[in-house]
């Protein structure tokens, strides 16, 4: 399978506890983004990296959170002193970034993170 | 950023097409615009994109006026397994970043 890859798929934490998520995204795509998911809600942009650099940062990442991508190729995606309002889905996409970005994304299976 | 408007939710019967119409009356002269499929617990999966007029491919056609500010997913004859959230998204990526942003989409059930 060469799509974008998520792990873990679900994650049960208490309140107060790090998580950590990892996306590896397709190969050859230098673009990756986060989204947060919630029930009944579309995605919502939390940030992407172009090769290893993040470029924005939606001001929906608070402090607490932070991510990664070192190499430029997987990235991870850590929840400091979770609270019960970060449960969610967490979405990884990947793109390969072209002169005109037309926005079709690859999105991974997701991360489902509940806080207890 | 362009903004999207669709409606929360629509019914239909297998075999019926189906058109779902995405309002964007500010989408910007670069913007393409991009329809998504989820089903629940997965990601969402791209169906069809196009710029203006008309796009067709295995899944669905897209309608686009001249004017661009809304378009029109048509999936015809869906089955069952059609049955999910679609979203409209208007954007484009560049080089300052501009985000694509994803509306609450439309919750399709289809109906033996």
């Amino acid at each position: 399978d060469t799509g974008v890859s998520q792990d873990p798929r679900h994650k049960i934490t208490k309140r107060g506890q790090n998580v950590t998520f990892r996306c590896d995204p397709i190969s050859e795509h230098n673009r990756l983004y986060w989204y947060r998911q919630t029930l009944g809600q579309g995605p919502e942009f939390l940030t992407y990296f172009q090769n290893e650099a993040q470029l924005e940062k939606s001001r929906l990442l608070s402090d607490r959170f932070s991510a990664e991508r070192p190499k430029g190729s997987f990235s991870t995606l850590e929840i400091q002193r979770t609270e019960q309002g970060d449960s969610a889905m967490y979405l990884c996409a990947s793109s390969k970034h072209r002169q005109v970005n037309t926005g079709e994304l690859f999105f991974g299976e997701g991360s489902r993170l509940t806080v207890l | 950023l362009a903004k999207t408007t669709q409606p929360i939710s629509m019914d239909s019967y297998e075999g019926q097409e189906v058109n779902i119409t995405c309002s964007h009356n500010n989408i910007a002269t670069n913007d393409y615009i991009t329809w998504y499929q989820q089903f629940p617990s997965q990601g969402p999966r791209f169906i069809i994109q196009g710029y203006k007029t008309k796009v067709t491919n295995e899944v669905a056609s897209l309608f686009i006026p001249a004017d661009r500010k809304s378009s029109t997913l048509s999936l015809p004859r869906v089955s069952l397994s059609d049955t999910a959230v679609y979203y409209c998204l208007v954007g484009l990526f560049n080089n300052a970043g501009n985000m694509l942003t994803f509306g609450g989409g439309t919750r399709l059930m289809v109906k033996p």
